[in-house]
């Protein structure tokens, strides 16, 4: 089982744009959808991305997602203040028989 | 617009049972294709505990498989978690999440328990 694994932090200025890398295996993210998701600081996750590179209803256009072989990537364009917080994906893993979160990545706007 | 509540003791003690509920409002729990537990131990990442489906079969974590049983009642529309043989390592926010259209895409707000004597 590998878990899938994203940098601990990133950052940007305001309007900036933000790449967030989330790299697993055949097992997981090389085999299946991923999803993304925005902790925001002391509140519940909220779905972000889903399939890959699809937004839910009222998830601004500055998110956007993708995967490619083995790794996906969460990319926030035009970065504002209120996108500080915690970032996840999270797909499932064949040889788990389960889902597996990425590490999870903190965003801070400078 | 669907809710979720967590609720259950804050505080729980080592080799004890930790034993969660989610209540469900503003739809029926069969409206979810399946649902899960998630927890998060303090200052860390989320952690998938097992998710059950609309038609009652559960997957678990194999890390956690051998403690935990999810249930759903529909006529409660709610569903439970049960997490035995607790220790500190148990120690976490935990949420529920419905997977309505998209996996996970209503969350709880997540509820504290502490494994403590």
């Amino acid at each position: 089982q590998s878990v899938p694994t994203q940098p601990p932090s990133a950052s940007g200025t305001p309007g900036q744009r933000v790449s967030i890398s989330c790299s697993g295996s055949s097992s997981n993210i090389g085999g299946n959808a991923v999803n993304w998701y925005q902790q925001l600081p002391g509140t519940a996750p909220k779905l972000l991305i889903y399939t890959d590179n699809h937004r839910p209803s009222g998830v601004p256009d500055r998110f956007s997602g993708s995967r490619s072989g083995t790794s996906a990537s969460l990319a926030i364009s035009g970065l504002q203040s209120e996108d500080e917080g915690d970032y996840y994906c999270v797909a499932w893993d064949d040889s788990l028989r389960g889902r597996v979160f990425g590490t999870g990545t903190r965003v801070t706007v400078l | 617009q669907v809710q979720l509540q967590e609720s259950g003791p804050g505080l729980v003690k080592p080799s004890g049972t930790l034993s969660l509920t989610c209540a469900v409002s503003g739809d029926s729990i069969s409206g979810a294709n399946w649902w899960s537990w998630v927890r998060q131990s303090p200052g860390k990442g989320l952690e998938w505990i097992g998710e059950i489906s609309r038609g009652g079969g559960s997957i678990y974590n194999p890390s956690l498989r051998s403690r935990v049983t999810m249930s759903v009642d529909t006529s409660k529309n709610q569903l439970s978690l049960k997490l035995n043989s607790v220790t500190a390592a148990d120690t976490a926010v935990y949420y529920c999440a419905g997977s309505f259209r998209y996996a996970f895409d209503i969350w709880g707000q997540g509820t504290m328990v502490t494994v403590s004597s």
